[in-house]
């Protein structure tokens, strides 16, 4: 079954404590990215990677770290969590939509089941 | 710098009514519109895709248009059930952008 695989789907922890939350995606994808959801702030992505080893700054990347080691696996990083980073945590992939002109956009995007993480 | 908005941000029918929900966005140089729903603490599912070039796509009871030259995308459900109910987001692909802009999403209550 093609899919995107989140884990852990729920963590509490506490503030300063290092986490990683895995994400992985059977479909061959180019494209990776992590989005958070937050009540009256909607989803805003975090960081993004195009390929193996290519990752960039999403609009709020501040506390966050990824890498892009294999294809299928794109894990984020929390070194120092904060409660601010309380929130709803998703993973997202496709492929990249090619033109004449080369890359031009992103095609469907498929969601992972969310983690939903506490800092105390 | 792309704005994507939805109204009602609520919206409570009788089951059996069909339905139109609204999504709009300031910027027409999209590459393609997706139409996700989200159940209360879960994931997104995927559940239309409009490329630029077209005009509407269907799946089953749901059929969702663009008009690029407007600034809008509409998804239609028609005869509604209660296991409808959920947040229904539209998002912006954007052209040469490496993500979507997603809006605030509209709630949804179908009351048996």
């Amino acid at each position: 079954e093609a899919q995107v695989t989140q884990n852990p789907r729920y963590l509490i922890t506490v503030t300063g404590k290092k986490l990683t939350v895995t994400c992985s995606q059977n479909m061959n994808h180019e494209y990776m990215s992590w989005y958070r959801q937050d009540p009256g702030l909607g989803l805003r992505q975090i960081y993004y990677s195009m390929n193996v080893e290519v990752t960039d700054k999403g609009d709020v990347p501040e506390g966050y770290k990824v890498s892009r080691k294999e294809k299928r696996n794109f894990p984020l990083i929390l070194e120092s969590p904060s409660p601010n980073q309380t929130s709803l945590y998703f993973c997202a992939s496709s492929l990249m939509g090619n033109g004449r002109a080369g890359w031009e956009g992103m095609d469907e995007q498929f969601f992972g089941p969310g983690t939903r993480l506490t800092v105390l | 710098k792309q704005e994507v908005t939805q109204i009602p941000a609520a919206l409570s029918v009788p089951e059996g009514e069909n339905l139109v929900l609204n999504c709009s966005f300031t910027d027409s140089a999209i590459y393609n519109l997706q139409w996700f729903r989200q159940d209360p603490g879960k994931g997104l599912t995927s559940l239309l895709l409009i490329q630029s070039s077209q005009r509407e796509q269907t799946s089953g009871r749901l059929n969702a248009s663009l008009d690029k030259s407007s600034g809008r995308s509409t998804l239609y459900i028609a005869a509604s059930q209660p296991g409808d109910s959920a947040t229904y987001l539209c998002a912006a692909g954007l052209q040469g952008a490496q993500k979507l802009v997603f809006g605030q999403g509209t709630r949804l209550t179908i009351n048996p």
